[in-house]
């Protein structure tokens, strides 16, 4: 199976500031990259599909790019309820695989 | 709006059975894949089933295959994961998730609140 690995673990940032999370997979994936974040005590929600599309009312602050093996998922300025734990998902092999999670916390 | 509900969870002994359920409604239910997706209590998300639209196909992780099975009923809108044999290591919160295509190449564009499953003597 294909493993992706998100770096950093976790990510401390102020409201305001720049967020830059990275998924690299073991081998690629082609543009089938998608986000999705989470909430203490809340579902998963998709954020950004086929690396760079935005689900439906996910804001123009978050952004995805990348190719192959080396995604990226921006956050332009962090507002308050960006604060949540990142995760990616391929689904270009299967089965269907998910990275370890990047947690935005606020420093 | 397409809502999501799981039912069924609880707390189980090792070895034995939990049948999940998950009635939704909102979208067209037949026309797109559904999966499963597991969180370990601290953990991350791990994909469990799927299984296609209209339902000829399943697909397992492989801890699982053999043990749990998944099935769909198109007609009251609702899909179901029945658990065997089942292990500590199975104690999570399971996810119901909407597919956005027929097949096992899925995002999972909306999820339900998940049914807790705990494994334990």
């Amino acid at each position: 199976e294909i493993v992706l690995t998100q770096s950093p673990a976790t990510l401390s940032l102020s409201p305001g500031e720049r967020a830059t999370l990275s998924c690299r997979a073991g081998q690629s994936v082609s543009g089938y990259l998608a986000w999705y974040q989470q909430k203490p005590g809340r579902a998963p929600r998709l954020l950004m599909y086929d690396t760079s599309k935005r689900a439906t009312g996910i804001p123009a602050r978050f952004s995805g790019s990348g190719s192959g093996t080396d995604f990226t998922l921006t956050i332009s300025s962090l507002e308050p309820e960006d604060f949540a734990v990142y995760y990616c998902q391929q689904r270009n092999h299967w089965p269907p695989t998910f990275g370890q999670g990047t947690k935005v916390e606020i420093k | 709006e397409v809502q999501l509900l799981e039912s069924g969870g609880g707390l189980v002994q090792p070895g034995g059975s939990l049948r999940l359920s998950c009635a939704t409604s909102g979208f067209a239910f037949g026309s797109y894949a559904m999966s499963w997706v597991r969180q370990a209590p601290g953990k991350g998300l791990e994909w469990v089933s799927t299984i296609s639209s209209p339902g000829g196909l399943t697909y397992y992780t492989d801890s699982v295959k053999g043990r749990f099975t998944i099935s769909r009923d198109n007609l009251n809108n609702t899909l179901f994961l029945k658990m065997d044999s089942l292990r500590a290591e199975d104690t999570a919160l399971y996810y119901c998730a909407k597919g956005d295509t027929t097949g096992w190449r899925n995002w999972f564009d909306h999820w339900g609140q998940g049914a807790p499953v705990t494994v334990s003597s």
